[in-house]
């Protein structure tokens, strides 16, 4: 498993745009598809989007517009960015490691970050 | 794709056992094997404990068991321990590179 660390800002105002990065340590980004994943208060889990380590990303129909997943190969880390965030995008934020590449897939998400409690509020 | 339905909470005494269950569809839970679990302590990261139905990763302790019938999966957590108070959830790929996630489960340890 993989160590990943995550920040970002907790505070926005409506309209403002999410930018959130995760630091990925003690392994590699190839074979991974590397993923977001947030959780409103009080409610389930939802996947945003993910991208691999050839840049290829798949995003959330309902966030697609807004929604940017970038991979910087060269510090090893994952970025966020929603914009134009509305009270409808608190959540805690995640980043979470998908093995489905490699030689011996979990199939799971075997790595995740702390989390990073994001609040909309004008 | 809809949340895979957990109970919200379960509750075992110490040492005994907690049977979680998770639901889904014949989309999701029911066609693939892809189905994994997630222990969750309030402030940390998540933690993969069980993946493909019942597979364990190293270092996860083998009082935590997985199966599958239908399109419902379970988790059993035998010998609870004080440790193992916290939230679970599971997972499971629902196709088209997809993954869905379940409504997680609160587990108290009495």
């Amino acid at each position: 498993q993989a160590l990943l660390q995550q920040w970002g800002a907790g505070l926005l105002k409506p309209s403002e745009t999410l930018s959130l990065t995760c630091a990925v340590s003690g392994g590699s980004l190839h074979g991974y598809y590397w993923t977001w994943i947030r959780q409103p208060p009080g409610k389930g889990l939802e996947w945003i989007g993910e991208i691999n380590h050839a840049g290829n990303t798949k995003y959330n129909p309902s966030l697609w517009r807004r929604l940017s997943i970038s991979l910087d190969t060269s510090k090893n880390q994952m970025s966020l960015t929603l914009s134009s965030v509305t009270a409808a995008d608190t959540a805690m934020y995640y980043c979470a490691r998908l093995d489905i590449l490699t030689s011996y897939p979990s199939w799971a998400f075997d790595s995740w970050g702390q989390g990073t409690l994001v609040t909309v509020s004008s | 794709q809809s949340a895979l339905t957990q109970p919200p909470s379960a509750s075992g005494s110490l040492g005994q056992s907690v049977t979680i269950s998770c639901t889904g569809t014949s989309s999701d839970v029911g066609t693939y094997t892809y189905v994994s679990w997630y222990q969750h302590h309030p402030g940390k990261a998540p933690k993969l404990i069980i993946h493909e139905v019942f597979k364990r990763p190293s270092g996860v302790p083998d009082r935590f068991s997985g199966s599958k019938s239908g399109n419902t999966a379970s988790l059993t957590v035998s010998g609870l321990q004080a440790e193992d108070e916290a939230d679970y959830f599971c997972s499971s790929y629902a196709g088209s590179n997809n993954y869905v996630f379940g409504t997680g489960t609160k587990v108290t340890v009495l």
